[in-house]
């Protein structure tokens, strides 16, 4: 069973629009990661927040950590067909974890 | 290597016949995560380690299930008498330190296990 929620389970996006994916958990979040994965292959570490309404950006993939600590958001600005694949949210959900949880993951795919 | 290395990428087994999987974590990485990943699924997590102590292994799902890391490098997840359930994709993952949350683990390719 999954302790992360993520949202959407899919998307399709047309290339250059924008898209967000959100991860949600009933319980703090003690590290939040995003990971990207394409299909058969590894997770790519993309961004970590710790701190509540820590806010990150590389390129034009942004994400949040909300004020709580229970809630990830991952932007994407004006999509390419480069960001296609499953976005996971992973997160320590105890204070001291060292085990990731993670969402089941939200499928990406851009439209040219 | 410069990052995780797993092997093999494919494995194809027949029920009942047992498996070994291979992981090279990066270079002076303290500590070594092994991960299943079913279909459609996030990662779940099996067993650590830090250096050669497995320190956790509870989320092994039966004890046909065995990890070893003798060298405190190079892990063998090792499946016993396989069956159905256990194909999925085994992920590997290495961080630099324990505890220290602004480590990222980082992950190797996967081996994709299919029990026929």
């Amino acid at each position: 069973s999954q302790e992360l929620e993520q949202s959407p389970q899919s998307l399709i996006v047309q290339e250059g629009k924008n898209l967000t994916i959100n991860c949600t958990s009933s319980k703090t979040l003690y590290g939040l990661y995003w990971y990207k994965q394409k299909y058969g292959e590894g997770l790519i570490f993309l961004m970590m927040l710790q701190k509540g309404g820590e806010e990150k950006s590389h390129e034009k993939i942004t994400a949040k950590l909300d004020e709580k600590k229970q809630q990830s958001s991952l932007h994407i600005t004006a999509s390419q067909p480069s960001h296609a694949g499953i976005y996971l949210c992973g997160a320590f959900l105890r204070s001291n974890d060292y085990k990731l949880s993670f969402g089941a993951g939200t499928t990406v795919t851009v439209r040219a | 290597g410069a990052g995780v290395s797993q092997s093999p990428r494919y494995k194809v087994a027949k029920r009942g016949q047992d498996v070994a999987l291979r992981c090279d974590p990066i270079s002076g990485h303290v500590s070594l995560f092994w991960y299943q990943q079913a279909l459609g699924q996030g990662p779940e997590f099996l067993t650590y380690f830090q250096n050669e102590a497995q320190l956790d292994k509870s989320g092994l799902p039966s004890d046909r299930f065995f990890a070893e890391r003798p060298e405190g490098s190079v892990s063998t997840l090792k499946i016993q008498r396989t069956q159905q359930e256990d194909s999925a994709v085994y992920l590997c993952a290495s961080s630099l330190v324990l505890g220290q949350r602004n480590q990222p683990q980082h992950f190797g390719d996967g081996t994709r296990l299919s029990i026929l």
